[in-house]
């Protein structure tokens, strides 16, 4: 298994103001994802975090409000810019295992952000 | 032991009760189930997967059943502990992107 950390756990931001999360992985693993968790609700991927390379968004997230880095196979990062309440939410980062659990993806604590 | 219907936002059980959850997938290509636990304050934790060329498998207390015909998937928890309270997710994926789409999540309470 991975053991996955962020900094930071919680943060409580201004409206237009940015937040960058760091995400810790405890080995080398191939993929990285982001996600966000609304207050109640389920999880919603963001974006693949690709080493070396642009993460690749899903629908209705945009790297111009999602900035995400990763410039290694341990650490990642995703920037929500220009905050407003709405982006209150849990952001998570997780990690695919490595074999023999190669296919389990590994969540990490989550960053519980709330914007004012 | 205490089952939901297709899908129901909640479910108490009582302690040593068998517990169903049950979860509905929509896209018919997908090929790898997943279901997590989410406990308060920490990220999802890894319980069971399941592929779709399975119809069931076992963990320790667990059981995943995977009906493809009606695109239904379920957790079986067998006797039920204080520590199994938690929100529990099913997810799935398609191909090899290892990309998850999350369903809406089970919030199961055990009662003493």
């Amino acid at each position: 298994s991975a053991v996955i950390s962020q900094k930071p756990s919680r943060d409580i931001c201004q409206r237009g103001t940015s937040l960058t999360i760091q995400c810790q992985v405890d080995s080398q693993v191939t993929m990285m994802f982001w996600y966000r968790q609304q207050p109640g609700q389920s999880l919603t991927l963001i974006a693949t975090a690709n080493q070396g390379s642009e993460a690749t968004y899903e629908s209705g997230f945009v790297i111009d409000k999602f900035p995400i880095s990763r410039p290694n196979l341990t650490f990642s990062t995703l920037t929500v810019s220009n905050m407003s309440p709405e982006d209150s939410s849990i952001y998570l980062c997780s990690a695919l295992g490595k074999a023999p659990s190669y296919n389990e993806q590994f969540f990490g604590p989550g960053t519980r952000l709330t914007v004012l | 032991g205490e089952s939901v219907g297709l899908h129901l936002p909640t479910l108490s059980v009582q302690e040593g009760d068998n517990s169903i959850i049950n979860c509905a997938y929509s896209n018919s290509a997908s090929d790898y189930f997943i279901w997590y636990k989410q406990e308060s304050g920490k990220g999802p934790q890894f319980i069971i997967d399941i592929r779709s060329n399975m119809d069931k498998r076992q963990g320790q207390r667990v059981t995943v059943l995977l009906n493809k015909t009606v695109k239904h998937l379920s957790l079986q928890i067998a006797a039920t502990q204080p520590g199994d309270s938690a929100v529990y997710f099913c997810a799935e994926n398609e191909g090899s992107d290892y990309k998850l789409s999350f369903g809406a999540g089970t919030t199961v309470t055990v009662r003493a």
